[in-house]
């Protein structure tokens, strides 16, 4: 059981590339998020879906893409990487919540991106 | 604004005694609360949760109170030990109809060491 799994687990870009962060989940999860992790800033949502097809922005979404044409796979699209960029990005995963069920988000182990 | 308010970036306990984690926020609307751990180079790690219904939730060494009067919450590890040494993250979301179903907020976290 892979859980979320997320490549690379390291990147270093140049101010202006792009490039994706690949997540994917076998949990069959319907919810799915990025976040990214700054010292002494916490875990900001980036963006996230509530199923295929269906994508919205969370606290932090400028300068990414996210897309999400099945289940699985959630991958967050930087379009030209800029130094404020660099910070560790997590991908999350958890069932739909609804009611009063206990519905914990499942994290993968990050992706450290640089951007010189 | 942050939503989610840790406001002791690191604790320090001696091994077999209590660790007392405190976490604010400020959105009436959250329902769902959540203690997730972080280790050095790994992803957040769901811990421990509560619903507004509930003022005490307990598993193991971990215990989370809620007072929702005061918008607080805590989360108690008794005893501590070593391997307790990580960040800790308050997260916060609502689960009621017609909100952002499954949206975490997350406080910024507290260095717990633990040591013996």
């Amino acid at each position: 059981n892979a859980g979320v799994t997320q490549t690379p687990k390291f990147q270093v870009l140049k101010t202006g590339q792009s490039m994706t962060l690949q997540c994917a989940q076998d949990m069959n999860h319907e919810y799915m998020s990025w976040y990214r992790q700054d010292p002494g800033m916490g875990l900001r949502l980036i963006h996230y879906s509530v199923g295929a097809g269906i994508t919205d922005q969370g606290e932090v979404p400028n300068g990414y893409n996210v897309s999400r044409s099945t289940t699985e796979d959630f991958p967050l699209r930087l379009l030209s990487a800029a130094p404020s960029q660099t910070s560790v990005y997590f991908c999350a995963s958890s069932h739909r919540q609804g009611g009063l069920g206990n519905q914990p988000q499942h994290f993968g182990d990050g992706t450290r991106l640089s951007i010189l | 604004d942050q939503q989610v308010k840790q406001n002791s970036p690191s604790l320090s306990v001696q091994e077999g005694r209590i660790s007392i984690l405190n976490c604010d926020y400020t959105n009436s609307m959250f329902d769902y609360f959540l203690w997730y751990k972080k280790y050095p180079a790994e992803g957040p790690t769901f811990l421990i949760s509560i619903s507004s219904i509930k003022d005490k939730n307990e598993d193991g060494r971990f215990t989370v109170f809620l007072n929702k009067s005061a918008k607080h919450l805590s989360l108690h590890i008794v005893p501590s030990q070593p391997g307790d040494s990580a960040v800790y993250f308050c997260a916060a979301s609502s689960i009621r109809r017609g909100s952002t179903l499954g949206r975490l907020y997350f406080g910024r976290g507290t260095q717990l060491t633990v040591w013996p």
